[in-house]
């Protein structure tokens, strides 16, 4: 199985700053990685796909990047509503797999 | 409007098994596939499997074979998963999302079930 490994596990960040959260594959999987945002109670939705598609309605401080076994989501300018928790998925293989996830909050 | 729809709450014994349901609405529910996924507080999400409704072909996490049965109804466009011989660990929510049709990427997730097994 791909092992993805997130990076930070949790980050605190002020309104307006930035934020890059970082997602490292096993190993090479080809631009297929999407990314989540989950809000406490809630499920999951999917901001990002293919490394770097911005999903319809979403936001367009959001960004992913990336290529090979590297890839990361930036927010810019956070806003208060970006508070939860993010997490990356790799569907180059079966099984998919997914990073552990980035819990952000507000500074 | 797509939406996906899950079945309550669970409560069950070690042992029992359990059956979930995914309903599907606001789209052609046979042209994407559905996966399911298990959350567990603190813990990476794990992808289960995924099934093809318009064939009812399926492939499973490994970790998950023999545990999980995916089926479906295309009648009633609805999703199911049955998790058998349910032990404590398999305490989770479960959650049903679309596949979108360009890749398994999940654009739409049911609103979860939570799962709960004790004595």
């Amino acid at each position: 199985d791909i092992r993805m490994t997130q990076s930070p596990a949790s980050l605190s960040a002020s309104l307006g700053e930035t934020v890059n959260i970082e997602c490292l594959a096993s190993e090479d999987i080809y631009s297929d990685l999407a990314w989540y945002q989950q809000k406490p109670g809630k499920s999951p939705q999917l901001l990002i796909y293919n490394a770097n598609s911005l999903q319809n309605g979403v936001p367009s401080r959001f960004s992913g990047s990336g290529s090979g076994t590297q890839y990361s989501l930036k927010i810019n300018s956070l806003q208060s509503e970006d508070v939860a928790t993010y997490f990356c998925q790799q569907y180059n293989n079966y099984p998919n797999t997914f990073g552990a996830g980035t819990k952000l909050e507000l500074k | 409007e797509v939406q996906l729809h899950q079945s309550g709450a669970e409560l069950v014994k070690p042992g029992v098994s359990v059956k979930i349901s995914c309903k599907a609405s606001g789209y052609s529910f046979t042209s994407y596939n559905m996966h399911w996924v298990k959350q567990r507080p603190g813990q990476a999400v794990e992808w289960i499997g995924v099934i093809n409704p318009e064939s009812g072909g399926t492939d499973y996490n490994g970790k998950f074979r023999g545990k999980v049965t995916l089926t479906v109804d295309k009648s009633s466009s609805t999703a199911f998963m049955q998790l058998g011989s349910l032990t404590p660990e398999d305490t989770a929510v479960y959650y049903c999302a679309r596949g979108d049709y360009s890749g398994d990427y999940f654009d739409y997730w049911g609103q979860g079930v939570m799962v709960t097994v004790s004595s």
